[in-house]
């Protein structure tokens, strides 16, 4: 079965740098592209960015452009994220996410498996 | 950036009765060329991530029970439950992924009345 595995929870401080890692099996993992999520306490969900699937092409959203990294090594079928500069409100759990096929491989589709999430504590 | 509301922030409904939850995006999410509404809504309980129930706005997730349904065009969406179960306890989100950023609605928490 599907399944995204995600590395454990981070305590970094104010300027530091954090490199989140999701494991998956369960599925053609060059076929599929990778969404990243966050949720700060009592937040609502925040979209990151996506890597696409073939070529590897990645979008991040405005917020976090500049500070977000999202790569993959496709011989582990790893995706990662590494956010950097971080400071106090990027204290958050941290989700990847797939995209089904159905969605062409592009970075407009909805979510149909989530990593368990990875709670980063920025604190000094 | 599309935002996008959710309504009611939570509710309190009897087993067995129906809940419904509002969602209204600030730009329409119909995409013309194919017709689709770039609009999904997941459930998500305490300590777990989103869980999808439904996308295109109305097509629901394989293993989704059938009191999940969702409607709507454009700008405004309904996710409805038939008949709510002690098990549907849960805060629920609604999703546009009509255009980048992707964004959310603030989530409607559901309990028991």
């Amino acid at each position: 079965q599907v399944q995204l595995v995600q590395s454990g929870a981070e305590v970094k401080k104010p300027g530091a740098s954090v490199k989140v890692s999701c494991k998956t099996s369960g599925y053609t993992f060059t076929r599929y592209a990778m969404h990243w999520v966050r949720q700060a306490p009592g937040q609502r969900l925040e979209w990151m960015g996506w890597i696409n699937a073939g070529n590897e092409n990645t979008r991040y959203s405005p917020k976090f452009q500049g500070r977000v990294t999202i790569t993959r090594d496709t011989s582990a079928s790893t995706d990662y994220m590494e956010l950097s500069s971080l400071r106090s409100e990027d204290t958050a759990v941290y989700y990847c996410a797939r995209s089904p096929l159905s969605c062409d491989n592009t970075a407009y589709c909805h979510f149909d498996h989530w990593g368990q999430g990875t709670l980063v504590t920025v604190s000094s | 950036d599309i935002v996008v509301t959710q309504s009611p922030d939570s509710l309190a409904v009897s087993l067995g009765e129906r809940a419904t939850i509002n969602c209204k995006s600030s730009r329409s999410v119909l995409y013309s060329s194919d017709n689709k509404n770039y609009l999904a809504w997941y459930q998500q309980k305490p300590g777990q991530p989103p869980n999808l129930l439904i996308y295109w706005a109305s097509t629901r997730e394989s293993g989704v029970p059938d009191r999940f349904s969702g409607s709507g065009s454009e700008t405004d969406f309904t996710l409805t439950i038939s008949s709510l179960q002690a098990e549907d306890v849960a805060v629920y989100y609604c999703h546009q992924y009509y255009t980048t950023p992707l964004t959310f609605g603030g989530g409607t928490k559901v309990e028991i009345k």
